[in-house]
This record gives structure tokens, C-alpha cells and sequence, in this order.
């Protein structure tokens, strides 16, 4: 069964970079068959996909947070990482790591972790 | 961006009805769509992937379907357990965008 958990900080202050990890355990993030993202969830409920690695390091950026967004993934250790500068208010939200099925598997989020909930205050 | 419009935003139902939730894109998308079931303090969970193919461990009273650019979730007969919040999510293309979702609550 494969899990995935996030890490972080809870409280970030504005104008400084949030930096989140996500452990991926059950699996190998080498797989060829998976990419792995990042999506949040705002307060009110809404859902934003920020992006997604493959293990070559290929990755797609949602484009409204390309310049704040870097993602990297680390074979080793079985997992990747998120950061995202410039944070404000509006960053606020739960953050969530999940596993993404490539073209053949419909491209879907199958495994996702608990979520973080990260807060942009001073 | 492609949208997605999700309706309705809310529906009350009783144990046993049949339950419809629609998704409609803004363009095309063949039938790059997922159905989630998300319940408070959870992560989502995937029902429906490629628009009707059921995820293996979902009850089959869950289906997806397409008509055009018309996606739909059903419900055939709704358990207690099934209420909870449905999002829609395309795969079209890149960024990856959600419906608002649909909150199902006890009539």
C-alpha cells in the first residue's frame, strides 16, 4: 500500500519561502508509471494543483505560480519537495502531496497523503 | 485555464435516493476526468477515473459517465456512508483544474 506524508512548517511568514517535503513509502518513486505533485486546498474548500515531478526531474508547473514554485524529487531518499516563495495570506491553505498516474492510468491523483495545513502569518 | 463548472453546490438527499452530480468543461476534454470524494479532515479519495472507469476498491453503486462536454457522478443508491463533499478534476490539460464541488447532505 503506498503512503505518502507530508512535513513542514505549520506557520510561515510573509514574504519568506514556504518549504514542504512529502516521504513516499510502499512504493518507489522511480517508477515509471507515476509523476508526483503537489495540490492545495484554500480555506474555502477550493482545490489548486500546483504541479508535478517525474523521477527524470520533468516537471509541470501550474502556470499562475511558475516563477514563486520549485520542485525537486530525491530517488534516494524516495522523496520529492516543494517550495514556494514569496509567500502571502493568500498562500494560506492545506497542502497535499499525491501520487499521479501517467497517460496510461488517466492521469488521475490515486494516492494522496493527510495534508498539511500551512498558515502565511507574521 | 480550462473551467470546470460543478453543479449543484449543495444537495440534500435520504439514504437510498439516486444522486446526480454534473461537471461541465469550459473546452474538450475528452474523457480526461476524475471524480473524488473528499470527507472533512481528509484528503480526497479517487472514485472515477477516464470520465467511467471505477477505481478498484469503489462500490460499484458509483458510475461515471459523458455526454459531450457534460460529465456526470452517480450515486445509484446512497449510503450513509457516502456523504461528503465530490470534486471533479480534468486532465486535459495543464494546470490540472478542479470543479467547486458538490457538498451531499442528510435530507
Amino acid at each position: 500500500q503506498v503512503q505518502l506524508q507530508e512535513s513542514g512548517p505549520g506557520l510561515v511568514k510573509p514574504s519568506e519561502t514556504l518549504s514542504l517535503t512529502c516521504a513516499v513509502s510502499g512504493g518507489s518513486i522511480s517508477s515509471s508509471s507515476f509523476y508526483w505533485g503537489w495540490i492545495r486546498q484554500f480555506p474555502g474548500m477550493g482545490l489548486e494543483c500546483l504541479g508535478s515531478i517525474y523521477y527524470t526531474g520533468s516537471i509541470y508547473f501550474n502556470p499562475s505560480l511558475e516563477s514563486r514554485v520549485t520542485m525537486s524529487i530525491d530517488t534516494s531518499r524516495n522523496q520529492f519537495s516543494l517550495k514556494l516563495s514569496s509567500v502571502t495570506a493568500a498562500d494560506t491553505a492545506v497542502y497535499y502531496c499525491a501520487r499521479q498516474r501517467g497517460h496510461s492510468g488517466g492521469w488521475c491523483l490515486d494516492y494522496w497523503g493527510q495534508g498539511l495545513l500551512v498558515t502565511v502569518s507574521s | 485555464d480550462i473551467q470546470m463548472t460543478q453543479s449543484p453546490s449543495t444537495l440534500s438527499a435520504s439514504v437510498g435516493d439516486r444522486v446526480t452530480i454534473t461537471c461541465r468543461a469550459s473546452q474538450s476534454i475528452s474523457n480526461w476526468l476524475a471524480w473524488y470524494q473528499q470527507k472533512p479532515g481528509k484528503a480526497p479519495k479517487l472514485l472515477i477515473y477516464k470520465a467511467s472507469s471505477l477505481e478498484s476498491g469503489v462500490p460499484s453503486r458509483f458510475s461515471g459517465s459523458r455526454s459531450g462536454a457534460e460529465f456526470t457522478l452517480t450515486i445509484s443508491s446512497l449510503q450513509p456512508d457516502d456523504f461528503a463533499t465530490y470534486y471533479c478534476q480534468q486532465f486535459e490539460s495543464s494546470p490540472w483544474t478542479f470543479g467547486h464541488g458538490t457538498k451531499v447532505e442528510i435530507k
